[in-house]
């Protein structure tokens, strides 16, 4: 089936620091989201993108459409405490279709 | 904008049961929700879509005499889990969209504990 591939898998950084995940696929996706989940919730939506190339910020973090369409990063810079949870991707490969899920980043930061 | 509530947030029930989870947008009106399962440390699966006024579409592998999705409004989907059993024990997170362009936005997960 349609798989999105996310890395890294995990990540404890020190806090400060900038902080880089990134998802590919084999196939072309229309659309690409990102995602946090914190413990025990629902997935907050970060970050929608809809065109190639796009690239967009939210705060501190900021996402880009990769131009071939299979692929998307999540920058978070000078990371802080309350950025620990659960990071992920998501994308659909047709308007309106469903989304297809990353196995998510667990990112872990160290104060 | 686009707030999605689930209750119960927790629900604990004996083998044999049925438990239902409300799905509700609050400020919006969602033509389409959906319903997910997640295990722990893993990512979300999608079980089923539900469009407001016909039947839900489940995905390969649910059974949907097992779950029951009913969207009878705009603003509302229920999901009851049937004679549940431990296996059944998930964290169940809905989500909800006002069209077909539009962004999904996820309520805060119901946890299943089935004894």
């Amino acid at each position: 089936g349609q798989q999105l591939n996310q890395s890294p898998q995990s990540m404890f950084i020190q806090e400060g620091e900038d902080v880089s995940m990134n998802c590919t696929s084999s196939s072309i996706f229309n659309t690409w989201l990102w995602y946090k989940q914190d413990p025990g919730e629902g997935p907050v939506l970060l970050i929608a993108l809809y065109k190639a190339g796009e690239l967009t910020s939210n705060g501190r973090l900021t996402a880009q459409f990769g131009i071939t369409r299979k692929d998307s990063f999540l920058n978070i810079s000078a990371s802080i405490p309350s950025d620990v949870g659960i990071y992920f991707c998501a994308g659909t490969r047709e308007y309106g279709n469903k989304l297809v899920f990353g196995a998510g980043t667990i990112l872990r930061v160290k104060s | 904008g686009a707030v999605v509530s689930q209750h119960p947030s927790w629900v604990i029930c004996k083998s044999g049961t049925s438990v239902k989870i409300e799905c509700r947008s609050l400020d919006f009106q969602a033509t389409t929700m959906f319903w997910y399962r997640q295990f722990p440390k893993q990512s979300l699966m999608l079980m089923a879509t539900s469009n407001e006024g016909s039947k839900a579409t489940y995905e390969q592998g649910v059974e949907k005499d097992k779950f029951l999705i009913n969207h009878a409004s705009l603003t509302l989907s229920t999901l009851t889990v049937t004679s549940a059993h431990p296996e059944d024990s998930s964290f169940y997170i809905c989500s909800a969209r006002t069209g077909v362009w539009e962004t999904q936005y996820f309520g805060p997960g119901t946890r299943l504990l089935v004894l």
